[in-house]
């Protein structure tokens, strides 16, 4: 089945203890992309990779960090968390055509006390 | 950038037709997509469309005017589980496959 994993689902850590959050697709998509989504301000664009070894900078990437080794993987790695990071984050992946829909992954509720 | 605009919400009845609208400003369009997330759970994919005009699937249709920064998305025969939130988002040419998406719109379906 095509899909788009993540883990964990559910996390709820403290302020400070560095974390990472997997995510892996199954498609052989190219382009790769985490979002958080608070409520108010919809989805917003963190990192985003066109291909292995290339990342670049979304709208809010202040405080992430990602990384593309391989095609399936797109950790994102949050290396000292604060309460502001308190959301919920999806990755997604897409091939690189412009009318391809972008896959999401069933989302990550992350909590920073 | 891009700015993209939506209704925050709009409640709908059972069996009606609702249109939810998204206004854009982009300096490179390149697609607009809809997608619908329910609470809680991932966004899936609705529609697609790239050249003005309207483009139908089942009891969704979206339409686009580009020279108007323009979209809409039809909802015929509303059923209760089309309660949900419906999401606008534009590519750009600048921004290679990343999406812009807007704040989405929370439609309620009542009885």
């Amino acid at each position: 089945e095509a899909q788009v994993t993540q883990n964990p689902r559910y996390l709820i850590t403290v302020t400070g203890k560095k974390l990472t959050v997997t995510c892996s697709q199954n498609m052989n998509h190219e382009y790769m992309s985490w979002y958080r989504q608070d409520p108010g301000l919809g989805l917003r664009q963190i990192y985003y990779s066109m291909n292995v070894e290339v990342t670049d900078k979304g709208d809010v990437p202040e405080g992430y960090k990602v990384s593309r080794k391989e095609k399936r993987n797109f950790p994102l790695i949050l290396e000292s968390p604060s309460p502001n990071q308190t959301s919920l984050y999806f990755c997604a992946s897409s091939g690189q055509s412009s009318s391809y829909e972008q896959y999401f992954g069933p989302g990550t509720r992350l909590t920073v006390t | 950038g891009q700015n993209i605009d939506q209704p925050t919400e709009m409640t709908a009845t059972e069996g009606a037709i609702v249109q939810i609208n998204c206004t854009y400003q982009t300096s490179g369009f390149n697609g607009l997509f809809w997608y619908q997330q329910h609470a809680g759970e991932a966004p899936t994919f609705l529609s697609y469309n790239v050249l003005d005009g309207l483009e139908e699937k089942g009891r969704f249709s979206s339409f686009l005017s580009r020279s108007k920064g323009y979209s809409y998305l039809l909802l015929k025969e509303l059923q209760m589980k089309d309660s949900a939130s419906y999401l606008c988002a534009v590519r750009d040419i600048d921004s290679g496959y990343a999406l812009n998406f807007g704040k989405g719109t929370s439609l309620l379906v009542t009885p």
